[in-house]
């Protein structure tokens, strides 16, 4: 089981529409968690992070963690063309440093 | 307030030769990692600095790659002796040396291609 896992994509959603994207983290010692933007050929911008239970708002992104489930998600509402891009789900150990990722999820905003 | 910056962005070398890749961080960070990623996978992790001293080493990094920061600044990453397989994005990050929880700001990365 790989340590961070992330829906399958791609992910196409019309302009306007909300882009959900899921990743589930298999060590319960995980305490934070991120996401990134990649563009194609770019290094990932960090998003959106969240260490509490809940859902935590930065405009039209939503992060969302439950850590009974294991499991956080990312919301994007109003998906704009420019969205379009891969999305990266990292996960971080209390002690630890090093961020764990998954694959990614691309996202396609059709216009 | 500049972000991580990588040198240089491309490389192309022949198998079997040496690199050398550069990564300025973002000053006042004290905290360095550099991570590798493939076409479709997520970066991973390689290595970590804590001012000078590299205090974690993945088993992704084999004998032929070593990091160093020196003067707790800049770091570089040498590969030796390349192969087909070191081909990836290589992307360093910084981060503040206060609190557990500050996120990881990337550079834009150097990508190696070995012919």
């Amino acid at each position: 089981q790989k340590e961070v896992e992330q829906n399958s994509g791609p992910l196409s959603v019309p302009e306007g529409a909300i882009a959900s994207l899921n990743c589930t983290y298999s060590d319960r010692g995980s305490q934070s968690f991120f996401w990134y933007r990649q563009y194609s050929g770019k290094s990932p911008e960090l998003i959106m992070f969240i260490y509490s239970n809940g859902d935590k708002e930065d405009g039209r992104f939503t992060a969302q963690l439950n850590k009974a489930s294991q499991y956080v998600s990312l919301l994007i509402r109003d998906s704009q063309p420019s969205d379009s891009a891969t999305y990266l789900c990292a996960v971080k150990r209390g002690n630890d440093y090093k961020l764990s990722f998954g694959a990614g999820t691309t996202v396609t905003v059709r216009a | 307030d500049t972000g991580v910056s990588q040198d240089p962005r491309h490389k192309i070398t022949k198998r079997g030769q040496n690199v050398t890749f550069r990564c300025d961080p973002i000053s006042e960070h004290n905290r360095l990692y550099w991570y590798r990623q493939t076409l479709g996978q997520g970066p991973e992790f390689l290595t970590y600095f804590q001012n000078e001293a590299q205090l974690e080493k993945s088993r992704l990094l084999s004998d032929r790659f070593s990091a160093e920061r020196p003067k707790g600044s800049f770091s570089t990453l040498e590969i030796q002796r390349t192969e087909q397989g070191d081909s990836a994005m290589y992307l360093c990050a910084s981060s503040p040396g206060e609190g557990r929880y500050q996120p990881q700001h990337f550079g834009d990365g150097t990508r190696l291609s070995i012919l």
